[in-house]
């Protein structure tokens, strides 16, 4: 069974502060892909990442960034100089069968 | 234009009427997706259909049946109504890379209220 856990319900950081949520996966997969998703106070759900297993390099866009470990099954996020937009629920997904973790619900105060 | 839409947006109701909520996708996908996400925002997937199959159907009472008639169409009907139904239902499309399921794409959401 594939499974995601998000241990962190709520962070609370201040502007600027950088943030890493973090994202621990099971699955007796091989072959698989991880995803975070974004979710504003808007409501919809916004992709930002997809990973590989194949490729654990880590990736870096703009302020993001993920770290995919494979050897301690995580697929942490970082937010560097944190912003109030920056304020949202995360989520991490799992596929083949798209599991979602809780989501971790971060805010940041001006 | 909307790649992923839903409507409608809002759907209030009250308890045992039966509704329907449509969702299309023109991003050519094969395969499309209905979530639930309930009030702490977990979010849970209910059915799956690749190509008009039905693919993944997690444990969901039978009151909910989906319905796709065209590969760019996933329709979810709902009968007799219950509070705990009370929720927002995503739609979503992805297209299947041998098997692994790829980026899903999803749609703005519904929010359903049972009175």
């Amino acid at each position: 069974a594939q499974k995601v856990t998000q241990a962190q319900t709520e962070i609370s950081v201040v502007e600027k502060e950088d943030v890493t949520l973090d994202c621990v996966y099971e699955t007796r997969d091989t072959t698989y892909y991880l995803f975070w998703y974004k979710q504003p106070p808007s409501g919809e759900l916004v992709f930002l990442i997809r990973r590989n297993s194949f490729d654990e390099q880590n990736e870096i866009s703009g302020r993001y960034s993920w770290n995919f470990q494979k050897s301690t099954s995580s697929f942490n996020f970082t937010i560097t100089a944190s912003q109030v937009v920056d304020s949202a629920v995360y989520f991490c997904a799992l596929s083949r069968d798209m599991r979602f973790g809780a989501g971790t619900r971060l805010t940041v105060k001006p | 234009d909307t790649a992923v839409s839903q409507t409608p947006k809002y759907l209030v109701t009250q308890m045992g009427n039966d509704k329907s909520i449509k969702c299309e996708q023109n991003l050519g996908h094969d395969t499309m997706y209905w979530y639930k996400q309930d009030s702490k925002k977990f979010l849970k997937i209910m059915f799956s259909y690749n190509n008009k199959e039905l693919i993944i159907n997690e444990t969901v009472p039978n009151r909910f049946s989906p319905k796709s008639p065209d590969k760019a169409h996933l329709n979810l009907h709902i009968n007799s109504l219950e509070l705990g139904d009370s929720a927002v239902y995503f739609c979503a499309s992805s297209q299947d890379l041998q098997g692994v399921t790829d980026t899903q794409y999803f749609g703005p959401g519904t929010r359903l209220t049972v009175l």
